[in-house]
């Protein structure tokens, strides 16, 4: 299994363009989530979803967007770039959410927005 | 909302020595409570967690200590070694809630040789 894939690696955005952050998992998992990571900062929640066709807020949405059409995939769409969305983005998933379990982590995107 | 807060944001031991990474919480119900390890350049990755009911858990070189009257938790790293050198990040959560997850700051851990 590869796990939990990212696509791109890296990334630099003009202010106002926008990009789509793919995610793919192997591993069957209903639940996926986005992450943002800022320098010297914890991990915070931008959407989540529990399965095809369902998605929620995180503690940090605004800006963003996603789908799930699929039980593998789950993009996120950033319309509009900007500065403050300059971050590393971490896709996760895991097999049930509703009671915690291990959540596995892709390797990243980080996005630069100038 | 749940608040965690972590300490010290950098650590540097030598080869062979202890580390101890300290964290606290400010919601009474979590119950639940993830280590994290990130490697450069990689995703985080579980490595330890322990749960309200249990006071301490011991996995080989690495322990995590919980004090729920004080709301505080700790990781202890013991005879460290240069693959420890990582960032660590505490997490606090509701079991039933894994959505609702709330990461620390992390802890940049080094490792002298």
């Amino acid at each position: 299994n590869a796990g939990v894939t990212q696509t791109p690696k890296f990334r630099i955005l003009k202010i106002g363009q926008s990009m789509t952050l793919q995610c793919t998992q192997d591993m069957n998992h209903n639940y996926m989530y986005w992450y943002r990571q800022d320098p010297g900062m914890g991990l915070k929640l931008i959407y989540y979803s529990v399965g095809a066709g369902i998605t929620d807020k995180g503690e940090v949405p605004n800006g963003y967007n996603v789908s799930r059409s699929t039980t593998e995939d789950f993009p996120l769409r950033l319309e509009l770039a900007a500065p403050s969305q300059t971050s590393v983005y971490f896709c996760a998933s895991s097999y049930d959410g509703q009671y915690f379990v291990e959540q596995f982590f892709g390797p990243g995107t980080r996005l630069t927005v100038l | 909302g749940e608040n965690v807060e972590q300490h010290p944001s950098t650590l540097s031991v030598q080869e062979g020595d202890s580390a101890v990474i300290k964290c606290t919480y400010s919601d009474s119900a979590s119950n639940y409570f993830p280590w994290y390890k990130q490697e450069l350049g990689k995703g985080p990755q579980l490595i330890i967690d322990i749960r309200s009911n249990v006071g301490e858990k011991k996995d080989q070189r690495i322990a995590v200590t919980l004090n729920k009257t004080a709301k505080h938790f700790s990781l202890h790293i013991t005879e460290t070694q240069p693959e420890d050198s990582a960032v660590y990040f505490c997490a606090a959560t509701l079991y039933s809630s894994a959505s609702k997850i709330i990461f620390g700051s992390g802890t940049r851990l080094s490792i002298r040789p």
